[in-house]
């Protein structure tokens, strides 16, 4: 079974831009969650997505926002680009909104912003 | 106090010996817990999910919970260099049911 697959998995863009990252969960999974990984910060929760519905939202500038489609597939947004947003980020996908039920994630997708 | 702590590391030892790394977690309702591997410049890859008290093994690897203590650890029996990453631990808020991730600890397994 295919796994989580994340993409792009390299960005470049400079401050002010916007950028859209995609996620495809593991089939099956429809719950999507986003993280955003720094070697300072460690895994921040960003948002979680479930029957195209967000259910739970970390504590992120209005910047970043997200949705799911009917298929599972998610997509981020970050508007309005910042040095501070050069990360790892994310996806994980676990097969319902059950929080005891194990999560898994995708290769990310490393931004850079320059 | 912070949801998930776990000791930063780095965690050192020989090439064979038994790693031991530990979990407390503060939210005295949570029903399952989970160790994630995370080799440096890759994402995390779950390796156990413990959800009772007691040890759960897997391979080479063994989860132990005490719910009464509120900790989890992870134990790895004869180290392998390729066991040199950082392991996260997480356990789900019941409150919001995010899963609330440590700060991870790095192993280094030294041949």
């Amino acid at each position: 079974k295919a796994g989580v697959t994340q993409t792009p998995r390299y960005l470049i863009k400079t401050r002010g831009q916007q950028v859209t990252l995609s996620c495809s969960p593991i089939s099956g999974h429809r719950s999507v969650s986003w993280y955003q990984q720094t070697p300072g910060q460690g895994l921040q929760f960003l948002f979680e997505y479930f029957s195209e519905t967000q259910r739970n939202k970390g504590n992120f500038p209005g910047r970043f926002s997200g949705r799911q489609f009917s298929n599972s597939r998610s997509e981020m947004n970050v508007s309005t680009l910042e040095l501070g947003d050069s990360a790892l980020y994310l996806c994980a996908s676990s097969l319902d909104a059950n929080p005891n039920q194990p999560q898994h994630f995708g290769d990310g997708t490393r931004l850079s912003i320059l | 106090q912070k949801e998930v702590e776990q000791n930063s590391g780095p965690l050192s030892v020989p090439e064979g010996a038994i790693a031991s790394l530990n979990c407390t977690y503060s939210d005295r309702v949570s029903q399952s817990f989970f160790w994630y591997r995370q080799y440096s410049g890759k994402s995390p890859e779950l390796i156990m999910s413990i959800y009772s008290n007691g040890d759960k093994e897997d391979g080479r690897f063994t989860a132990q919970l005490n719910k009464a203590s509120q900790y989890v650890s992870l134990l790895i029996r004869d180290s392998q260099p390729s066991d040199s990453a950082t392991y996260l631990c997480a356990v789900p808020s019941s409150n919001t049911g995010k899963l609330i991730f440590g700060q991870g600890t790095t192993l280094q397994v030294k041949p």
